[in-house]
């Protein structure tokens, strides 16, 4: 089982709705949940962190964390093009809070 | 302007020819990472820093070295290259526990 998982897509959703990325963890005890967009050929950047159990929104997105379950999810709201690009969920490793474990990434394609 | 700078951005080189990429931020930041991007294997970390001449290695180690003399700097090195090094790889650094990582910009290096 691979510590962080993610379906690799494509996920294709169409402009305007609501585009739904999933990732589920194996390490019970971690704590720093993060969401990274990935472009073609460029680095990633952080979308959304988040700690608690819960609903955690920024704009057009909200965070969802599940720990009883591990699971953790990011909802885009309103897609558009631009935000067609490559999702990596990253956890922390438990007692190691700096080190993150990246799952493999979903490729997101907003359809105009 | 809050930076990680990596060079060079593309190397293509040969079996066995030692190399150094740099990474370089401007942010006084104690904690640095060193990652490869390979597809379907996601980003795994190779090593790590936690502060001026601390190292622990990562995930996949095997093949590189580092360094850590100055804060901003956190060189990688390969002695002797091999084709399976060929990947993309990311420097990140961050503030402390729970903080952000911020990623340079990528180096594609290609061993033939």
């Amino acid at each position: 089982q691979k510590e962080v998982e993610q379906n690799s897509g494509p996920l294709s959703v169409p402009e305007g709705a609501i585009a739904s990325l999933n990732c589920t963890y194996s390490d019970r005890g971690s704590q720093s949940f993060f969401w990274y967009r990935q472009y073609s050929g460029k680095s990633p950047e952080l979308i959304m962190f988040i700690y608690s159990n819960g609903d955690k929104e920024d704009g057009r997105f909200t965070a969802q964390l599940n720990k009883a379950s591990q699971y953790v999810s990011l909802l885009i709201r309103d897609s558009q093009p631009s935000d067609s690009a490559t999702y990596l969920c990253a956890v922390n490793r438990s007692g190691a809070t700096n080190k993150l474990i990246f799952g493999t990434g979903t490729l997101l394609a907003i359809q105009p | 302007e809050a930076q990680v700078t990596q060079n060079p951005r593309y190397l293509i080189t040969v079996t066995g020819k030692k190399l150094t990429v740099t990474c370089s931020q401007n942010m006084n930041h104690e904690y640095m990472s060193w990652y490869r991007q390979d597809p379907g294997l996601g980003l795994r970390q190779i090593y790590y820093s936690m502060n001026v001449e601390v190292t622990d290695k990562g995930d996949v180690p095997e093949g590189y070295k580092v360094s850590r003399k100055e804060k901003r700097n956190f060189p990688l090195i390969l002695e002797s290259p091999s084709p399976n090094q060929t990947s993309l790889y990311f420097c990140a650094s961050l503030a402390g526990d729970r903080d952000t990582q911020y990623f340079g910009p990528g180096t594609r290096l290609t061993v033939l």
